[in-house]
């Protein structure tokens, strides 16, 4: 069964930590996507990569920076977390050209910053 | 630039009643439609797509979608609501960029089934 696996489910950090979200996929898909949701603005996309070493921006990207150096890993960080970027994270994958597919989602991992 | 909305951001049904969950998209070419499920702290689960074949689609846990070009909707249901089906649902529809493949998402639909 395809994955897409979130380290972690619930993390708590606090203020000005450097936080990394990680995110891995077995699929051997092309594009990879990190969203943030919060209750009544649905979901909002932060970052993209379409490929290894590739990222482009999403609708909201103050704040975070991404890494993408091998084609299964996908990586969200906080450069300095702050109390504003408290909320569920929700990574993507999708294989490359496969515009009749949806995403395939990880869990989710539910950040709190204290 | 695509677009989906899904009207009513919280949707009350009584178990056993009918579900109906509204999307409406805009697209400039045929769409690739979908929706996804979501239980509290989990991520999306897809529940069904369309891609140009059968209007009519089957998802999984009873659920169907019909997508009529005409009204450019792709309206979500269930003859007969489950406690189990109280979730978030989100109506998304493809978007051909350059890069990604991007899918456009609707702002979500809260079910909440009353026993």
């Amino acid at each position: 069964d395809v994955k897409v696996t979130q380290s972690s489910r619930y993390l708590v950090k606090r203020t000005g930590e450097k936080v990394f979200l990680e995110c891995v996929q077995d699929m051997d898909h092309e594009n990879m996507f990190w969203y943030r949701q919060d209750p009544g603005l649905g979901l909002r996309l932060i970052y993209f990569s379409y490929d290894v070493k590739m990222k482009e921006k999403g609708d909201i990207p103050e704040g975070y920076s991404v890494s993408r150096e091998k084609k299964e890993r996908f990586s969200l960080i906080l450069e300095s977390a702050s109390t504003n970027q408290t909320s569920m994270y929700l990574c993507a994958s999708r294989a490359g050209g496969a515009v009749n597919y949806g995403y395939t989602f990880g869990s989710g991992t539910r950040l709190t910053v204290v | 630039a695509q677009s989906v909305t899904q009207l009513g951001s919280h949707v009350s049904v009584s178990e056993g009643a009918l579900v109906l969950l509204r999307c409406n998209y805009s697209s400039s070419v045929p769409p690739y439609l979908f929706w996804y499920v979501q239980y509290p702290n989990q991520g999306l689960q897809l529940l069904l797509k369309y891609t140009s074949a059968a209007t009519l689609v089957k998802g999984i846990n009873g659920f169907e979608a019909e997508f009529k070009k005409s009204e450019t909707s792709f309206h979500l249901t269930k003859p007969s609501a489950h406690m189990s089906d109280a979730a978030e649902y989100f109506c998304a529809v493809s978007d051909q960029t350059a890069a990604g493949n991007m899918l456009t998402f609707g702002g979500g639909t809260r079910l909440m089934v009353k026993p």
